[in-house]
């Protein structure tokens, strides 16, 4: 299986800054996808970012980025101009080209003060 | 798009009983659903794979005959938990993908289930 590894188990940021959220994995594969998903208190989770391993451009939705760098095998999350709305736990996640299967890290808890 | 609906949100059940947990993809056929399970203030942990037609995968460490897994229709897989106790307390949650061949196709997650066993 693969392994992901978020070191952050929590992380504060000041409203209307930027935050960064670190993800590493481990892998053989070279092609293979990574995502980023939101978990707020409501418990639902949701897609924040996805990336292709295959594609070299780093991702990019609105206030949300990644920063892929594949050959360290690891895949940040930055979030400008932090809201109240973006706190929540944030969970990295790895898929295989091979699998069908995702496997996802142990999750940052994002606390955003006002 | 891409709704996936999970049933019920929250139950608590006796030691022994059985619990059976729904989840539907409302506005599209997923021949694969995910089951997983959160422990509190921990990760995801993937329980097993749900495919329509077919027998479920389940992870290393799983009892497959403690949860059983039916995908019996491409909008519907059920998890049941089958002579329930304490130690199976926890949030379910399923997931299902979209985009058939489409590698790069998210996850779509329920809401999730609190399952407490008393």
């Amino acid at each position: 299986a693969q392994t992901v590894t978020q070191s952050q188990p929590e992380m504060s940021v000041q409203e209307a800054e930027t935050v960064t959220l670190s993800c590493t994995y481990d892998t053989s594969e070279s092609d293979y996808y990574l995502f980023w998903y939101k978990q707020p208190p409501s418990r639902q989770m949701i897609l924040v970012i996805r990336q292709e391993a295959y594609k070299q451009q780093n991702a990019t939705e609105n206030r949300f980025s990644v920063n892929f760098q594949k050959a360290a095998k690891s895949f940040s999350l930055k979030i400008s101009d932090s809201q109240l709305g973006d706190a929540a736990m944030y969970f990295c996640a790895y898929r295989s080209e091979n699998f069908n299967k995702f496997y996802f890290g142990s999750g940052t808890k994002l606390n955003v003060k006002p | 798009g891409a709704v996936v609906s999970q049933h019920p949100s929250r139950v608590i059940c006796k030691s022994g009983t059985s619990v059976k947990i729904e989840c539907r993809s409302l506005d599209f056929q997923a021949t694969t659903m995910f089951w997983y399970r959160q422990f509190p203030k921990k990760s995801l942990m993937l329980m097993a794979t749900s495919n329509e037609g077919s027998k479920a995968t389940y992870e290393q460490g799983v009892e497959k005959d403690k949860f059983l897994i039916n995908h019996a229709s491409l909008t519907l897989s059920t998890l049941t938990v089958t002579s329930a106790h304490p130690e199976d307390s926890s949030f379910y949650i399923c997931s299902a993908k979209t985009g058939g061949f489409s590698y790069n196709s998210p996850l779509h997650f329920g809401n999730g289930t609190r399952l407490t066993v008393t």
